[in-house]
């Protein structure tokens, strides 16, 4: 089964810092991979998203994320942290059946974001 | 509309009473989407629809949840003898034809709980 892990439940960074907000994934195949953002009170927001192609993929509100096949990684970074990047942060794959790809997202437990003024 | 609405945005309910939750989604998107996030967990899936027809309903946890979508365009899910299991946001989402794939706009959610 496709699965995602976020193994931080929280990151600290200061303001101006670079981040890291990092992703596992398990699947059979070829991985379609997603970040979404949570902030209080508000709908999920899609961040960026990987399907093939370049493996450093660029998304919206100056963030990245680079996909590592060998480390079946997909974290997602920014050079530089903002006060208003705090909010939580899930990684999620497509999910796959016999069928071949479906329309359902699996999501990661997510991971809080905190940046310091 | 600019989103996706939900409503109610809160709603308690006693233990064994019937709740229903509406979504607005995108005008025109074709697919809807409801997911169940519980406290401190990611959305899980729960069912899908393309224009009326529910597609996928295997999330679904019980035969006390159910959703529909009859015209194509507002959805609701309801769940009936409610659970204290059952509390959690309940969010719905949209995509048109032309996103790319799983690129889902979401509301705010529903936050249900059980007493």
């Amino acid at each position: 089964a496709q699965s995602v892990a976020q193994p931080e439940d929280q990151v600290n960074v200061a303001e101006g810092n670079p981040l890291t907000v990092k992703c596992t994934y398990s699947v059979s195949g070829n991985p379609y991979l997603f970040w979404y953002v949570q902030y209080p009170n508000r709908g999920l927001q899609f961040l960026l998203k990987y399907i093939t192609g370049d493996n450093l993929v660029k998304g919206s509100y100056g963030f990245e994320a680079e996909f590592n096949k060998s480390q079946t990684s997909f974290h997602l970074k920014k050079p530089s942290a903002l006060v208003s990047d705090s909010a939580l942060y899930f990684c999620a794959v497509r999910d796959v059946n016999y069928g071949g790809a479906t329309n359902k997202l699996i999501f990661g437990t997510g991971t809080l974001l905190a940046v310091q003024p | 509309g600019a989103g996706v609405s939900q409503s109610p945005r809160y709603k308690v309910a006693k233990r064994g009473q019937d709740v229903a939750l509406r979504c607005d989604p995108i005008s025109g998107h074709v697919s809807l989407f409801w997911y169940q996030q519980a406290l401190g967990q990611g959305p899980e899936f729960l069912t899908y629809f393309q224009n009326e027809a529910q597609l996928d309903k295997s999330g679904l946890p019980s035969d006390r949840f159910f959703a529909e979508r009859p015209e194509g365009s507002v959805s609701t899910l309801k769940i009936q003898r409610t659970q204290q299991e059952d509390s959690a946001v309940y969010l719905c989402a949209s995509r048109s034809t032309l996103s790319g794939a799983n690129v889902l706009t979401f509301g705010a959610g529903s936050r249900l709980t059980v007493l």
